[in-house]
């Protein structure tokens, strides 16, 4: 089952641009994960934000949570043309298992 | 170096071959899992461990078996694989509380004509 939609599908940008990726779910959450994705790589972990925290940064990257909202954002300022990958969001419910639910992703494309 | 290693890389197939795609990690992590890629599905999840002997079914486990016998190793089993079950596979690992990032390995691509 999709818990996670991420928004834009797919994104273009100039070096130095920021990009900014959204993401909704629909369900209460422990915790929203953002992973990036080069092409038919493994997803590699960004960023973790806990469902009592509003924002998070790391590095480039900052991510907002609006619990009331179900929604997330992911902020990726002076973008580089390494950052082209897909971006993906994941949702961990409460419970043991803290499965994580994967969205669709947004494909960042970064032009030099 | 920390990994989720995951073999082969790729792998083609024909139907009714049974098939194992091995997964080891060294960190030793309680928590593993299996997850396929499709186009427009995302990602899926397969199977899961919540340590040695324990497993799971995920969202999509038809077709598949796994096996947990020691902390480190996750085999994915097809036992008739068929052309449906071509795709992307990853292999996931972390630690046992459920807000601990995942790690992943770099994948199979599996095809079955």
């Amino acid at each position: 089952s999709q818990q996670g939609e991420e928004d834009p599908q797919a994104l273009s940008i100039q070096e130095g641009e920021n990009a900014t990726m959204n993401c909704s779910y629909k369900t209460s959450i422990n915790n929203l994960q953002w992973y990036r994705q080069n092409s038919g790589r493994g997803l590699v972990h960004l960023i973790l934000i806990r469902s009592n925290e509003r924002e998070k940064h790391s590095g480039r990257l900052r991510v907002t949570l609006d619990t009331s909202k179900k929604s997330s954002s992911l902020l990726i300022t002076a973008s580089r043309a390494a950052d082209t990958a897909s971006y993906f969001c994941a949702t961990a419910s409460n419970g043991n298992t803290g499965k994580l639910i994967f969205g669709q992703g947004t494909t960042l494309q970064v032009k030099p | 170096e920390a990994q989720v290693t995951q073999n082969p890389r790729y792998l083609i197939t024909v139907t009714g071959k049974k098939l194992t795609v091995t997964c080891s990690q060294n960190m030793n992590h309680e928590y593993m899992s299996w997850y396929r890629q499709d186009p427009g599905l995302g990602l899926r999840q397969i199977y899961y461990s919540m340590n040695v002997e324990v497993t799971d079914k995920g969202d999509v486990p038809e077709g598949y078996k796994v096996s947990r016998k020691e902390k480190r190793n996750f085999p994915l089993i097809l036992e008739s694989p068929s052309p449906n079950q071509t795709s992307l596979y990853f292999c996931a690992s972390r630690l046992r509380t459920g807000d601990s990032p995942l790690h992943f390995g770099n994948g199979t691509r599996l095809t079955v004509t």
